[in-house]
């Protein structure tokens, strides 16, 4: 069984359209992140979830919304899409609470704005 | 405010040669560290945390307080450890846990 999932894998877009990715995870973890991995592989962490709050907020433009409907769930809602949001998008989850912390990753998803 | 610095973009080694790639931290608390790999194409995955003192894939690391270091070794690279290296750190900030990563480091080994 799959541990962390997105969709869409990839997604093609013109700029100024709305899209969103889904990420759902199976592991029972109370936190869920956001991360943005650029074409240089720098990987920054966008937003973090923790039981559907709001728990960080990294610098990132308000056109990025996320949204948890549930533990289990964190959506990435992306307005006005421009070229410099071209990146691979994972999501994230780990456990809160307990040792270790490990963060489970998804397969990413793959955005190209042309 | 934490902080960790990969300060390699990239590392080539022949195979069979012993692999080390840095990384260093900043936290004014106990940290705890990770090592997350990243094979071509693939999602990020855990390599090994410094709190179970584990070896993975024949890859080890040592935390060093004094030296605020992490260090990822391998006594003798293989061609399938070619790789994106991203050394991570966990903190708190607000009560919540706080993860940062580096930038990582890209190692090629070269048959």
């Amino acid at each position: 069984d799959t541990a962390v999932s997105q969709t869409p894998k990839y997604l093609v877009t013109q700029m100024g359209n709305d899209k969103s990715i889904k990420c759902e995870q199976n592991l029972g973890h109370d936190t869920m992140y956001w991360y943005k991995q650029d074409s240089k592989k720098f990987l920054k962490i966008m937003f973090s979830y923790n039981n559907k709050e709001l728990i960080i907020n990294e610098t990132v433009p308000n056109r990025f919304s996320p949204k948890s409907p549930d533990k289990a769930h964190l959506n990435l809602h992306i307005n006005s899409l421009e070229l410099g949001d071209s990146a691979v998008y994972f999501c994230a989850s780990s456990q809160l609470a307990g040792v270790g912390k490990t963060q489970y990753f998804g397969p990413g998803t793959r955005l190209l704005v042309l | 405010a934490q902080r960790v610095t990969q300060p390699e973009k990239l590392l080539s080694v022949f195979k069979g040669a012993p692999v080390e790639l840095k990384c260093n931290y900043s936290y004014s608390g106990s940290p705890e560290l990770f090592w997350y790999v990243q094979y071509s194409r693939q999602r990020l995955q855990l390599l090994l945390r410094h709190i179970s003192r584990e070896s993975i894939k024949g890859f080890t690391a040592d935390l060093n307080k004094g030296e605020t270091s992490f260090h990822l070794k391998k006594p003798f690279a293989q061609e399938e450890d070619s790789a994106m290296y991203y050394c991570a750190l966990t903190g708190y900030s607000g009560g919540y846990q706080k993860v940062t990563f580096g930038t990582g480091t890209k190692l090629q080994v070269i048959p």
